[in-house]
């Protein structure tokens, strides 16, 4: 089967556009995540959702970035007004299942934005 | 806040030496441990889970053990290639910070033939 899905692999803005980020988790997973991985920074956790909601933005670091998903599938991420420290590679994940504390986490293979 | 580190931060070694990769995290509450390798440009591939409730996975040449009293988990290599070069992260997910991971800073692997 299909892994985890990004688009688009790279992505070029000038500063103040908007961009978005477009996952397809594994079928029948669940859960989804986005994360992000800076230059030096790690890889850092942005938003978590359990089907269409999100039960966790605390990664989000500002108010310029949103996501959502539909249909208990593809999500979009969205960032507003984008600043050179976007920059990034932004990486999405999904898993089974939200209840046990054994779903493991599988990763897209990100989609790296350049802002200049 | 849960701190993952990873020593070293990078490694070079001949093809065929065994090595071991450390993590450590500082909140011994965690769900799992999870070992993930990355390539340059690439997304992560996860190569190992550990339960909380576990000691040890063993995939192929991988072995990860975890003691979570002291907040450690290795990543042992036995007789390594040059197809092991990569960077190898870990990540833990914490009891009381939903179903995030926190990832190390990796340590990056050369594996010279």
């Amino acid at each position: 089967g299909a892994g985890v899905s990004q688009s688009p692999s790279n992505k070029v803005t000038e500063k103040g556009k908007d961009v978005e980020l477009r996952c397809d988790p594994i079928s029948g997973h669940t859960a989804l995540y986005w994360y992000r991985q800076s230059l030096g920074q790690g890889l850092e956790f942005l938003i978590y959702f359990q089907g269409n909601s999100a039960p966790d933005k605390s990664g989000l670091p500002s108010d310029r970035f949103s996501a959502e998903r539909t249909g208990g599938s593809v999500s979009t991420l969205t960032i507003q007004r984008t600043q050179q420290e976007d920059s990034a590679v932004y990486l999405c994940a999904s898993s089974l299942s939200r209840g046990s504390s054994y779903n493991e986490q599988f990763f897209g293979p990100g989609t790296r934005l350049t802002v200049l | 806040k849960q701190e993952v580190t990873q020593i070293p931060a990078a490694l070079s070694v001949p093809e065929g030496e065994n090595l071991v990769l450390n993590c450590s995290f500082t909140d011994s509450a965690i769900y799992n441990l999870q070992w993930f390798r990355q390539d340059p440009g690439k997304g992560l591939t996860s190569l190992l889970l550990i339960q909380s409730s576990q000691r040890e996975q063993t995939s192929g040449r991988l072995n990860a053990s975890l003691d979570k009293s002291s907040g450690r988990s290795t990543l042992y290599i036995a007789a390594s290639q040059p197809g092991d070069s990569a960077t190898y992260l870990c990540a833990v997910r914490v009891s009381n910070s939903g179903y995030a991971l926190n990832f190390g800073k990796g340590t990056s692997l050369l594996v010279t033939p």
